[in-house]
């Protein structure tokens, strides 16, 4: 079965400023996804970035990218500029290429932002 | 609101209560899924639907819960003889999987928070 390890339950950095969260996962498919996703205090949760395993540049969406070391089966999340709303738990999901494509999460890391 | 809608938000029961919530996916959306939040933790799989079938049930998934998608649009998850270890979020998400790698992203509602006193 395929596991998710996010090894930092908390993590805080100033308004501004970039921080990184970690996150590693196994599997022995070729064929999947990782994904970050954002929970904000009382909301649902949010798609923040999405990597498919085969592709080998690394994903961007605007302030966020990551780093994807595939042997490595590591997936970490880079916030640029940091700012006041990115405060948030922020899980790392993998999702297998087939059959039912649930999400495996990691247990999440709370981050906060320091104005 | 096109998103995905989850009713209700909030839920006390007494234990030994049977529980339902609703969740009402994104219309065009082929799959739905139910998890399970328990507090400081990452969400876990229960089950999920493909249209009006349900495909997978997860070991957490005891005889207790059951969950149907009638005519594949809404979908209820019953909780029987809640006890306090059901407390948790129960979210919802569905997607849209079609026969190409592109498949959508799963889209989350907002959660039904019970509590089980």
């Amino acid at each position: 079965a395929q596991t998710v390890t996010q090894s930092q339950p908390e993590m805080s950095v100033q308004e501004a400023e970039t921080v990184t969260l970690s996150c590693t996962y196994d599997t022995s498919e070729s064929d999947y996804y990782l994904f970050w996703y954002k929970q904000p205090p009382s909301r649902q949760m949010i798609l923040v970035i999405r990597q498919e395993a085969y592709k080998q540049q690394n994903a961007t969406e605007n302030r966020f990218s990551v780093n994807f070391q595939k042997a490595a089966k590591s997936f970490s999340l880079k916030i640029s500029d940091s700012q006041l709303g990115d405060a948030a738990m922020y899980f790392c999901a993998y999702r297998s290429g087939k059959g039912a494509q649930k999400l495996v999460f990691g247990q999440g890391t709370r981050l906060t932002i320091n104005p | 609101d096109t998103g995905v809608s989850q009713d209700p938000r909030h839920k006390i029961t007494k234990r030994g209560q049977n529980v339902t919530f609703r969740c009402d996916p994104i219309s065009e959306h082929n799959r739905l899924y139910w998890y399970r939040q328990t507090l400081g933790q990452g969400p876990e799989f229960l089950t999920y639907f493909q249209n009006e079938a349900q495909l997978e049930k997860s070991r957490l998934l005891s005889d207790r819960f059951s969950a149907e998608r009638p005519k594949g649009s809404f979908s209820t998850l019953e909780i029987q003889r809640t006890e306090q270890g059901d407390s948790a979020m129960y979210l919802c998400a569905s997607s849209l999987v079609g026969h190409s790698r592109l498949n959508t992203e799963a889209f989350f509602g907002q959660g039904t928070r019970l509590t089980v006193v």
